[in-house]
């Protein structure tokens, strides 16, 4: 059975670290992964990865696929409080438009 | 552009009773999806319509829930009876093009069902 695992499921960090939430997963036919954050409603996409070692960056935040060990991280760098969300994390198969999501990271960056 | 509306934002209902989600999407786009999150767990792919047809039911969980798109615009999901594990936020996202599985798709707010 296809399988998404995220970790850590929380964090709670200052403003400036820097944060790195992990993503697995065991699926066949895999195609390309997808972050995602979810704030209070909608989940708004981030990055879609399908190559293994490039880095996708977007400000503070980047992030990276190793397809042959079969993760990606997030990370994010001089966090701030609008940082604060659930970040979500989806693999895209071949033959579907279907994602597969893991539960999610909840990161809460305090002043 | 206008984002993807679902409405109601919350519903709460009794076991038994019946409840219509409805999913306005982007204007323009023909695939519409939805997904549901269970209290406590990831969030799993309900079906996926292209214009008004079924392209992908395979995670409708029982024949109590209907989903519908007449006309190809926007969407209703049913569930008929409603029953306690239906309880979850049911979100609904919406793409112009088939890129690749995620890759365009514009997610609504959800709306939060709770059965008591």
């Amino acid at each position: 059975e296809d399988k998404v695992v995220q970790s850590p499921l929380s964090l709670v960090v200052h403003e400036g670290d820097t944060v790195t939430l992990n993503c697995s997963y065991e699926v066949t036919n895999f195609r390309s992964l997808l972050w995602y954050k979810q704030e209070k409603k909608a989940p708004t996409f981030l990055f879609m990865l399908t190559s293994s070692g490039i880095e996708k960056k977007s400000g503070r935040l980047s992030s990276i696929l190793d397809k042959k060990e079969l993760f990606s991280i997030l990370n994010i760098t001089a966090t701030q409080t609008g940082d604060s969300a659930v970040y979500l994390c989806a693999i895209g198969k071949d033959n579907t438009d279907k994602l597969i999501f893991g539960t999610g990271t909840r990161l809460q960056v305090f002043p | 552009e206008a984002g993807v509306t679902q409405f109601p934002s919350h519903s709460v209902i009794e076991k038994g009773q019946t409840v219509t989600l409805r999913c306005d999407p982007i204007s323009g786009h023909d695939n519409l999806y939805w997904y549901r999150r269970v209290m406590g767990k990831e969030i799993k792919f309900l079906l996926h319509f292209v214009k008004e047809s079924k392209q992908d039911e395979s995670g409708m969980p029982n024949n109590r829930f209907l989903a519908e798109r007449t006309g190809g615009t926007y969407s209703t999901l049913k569930v008929q009876p409603a029953e306690l594990e239906d309880s979850g936020v049911y979100f609904c996202a919406s793409s112009q093009f088939v890129l690749g599985p995620g890759s365009g798709y514009t997610f609504g707010s959800g709306t939060r069902l709770t059965v008591v």
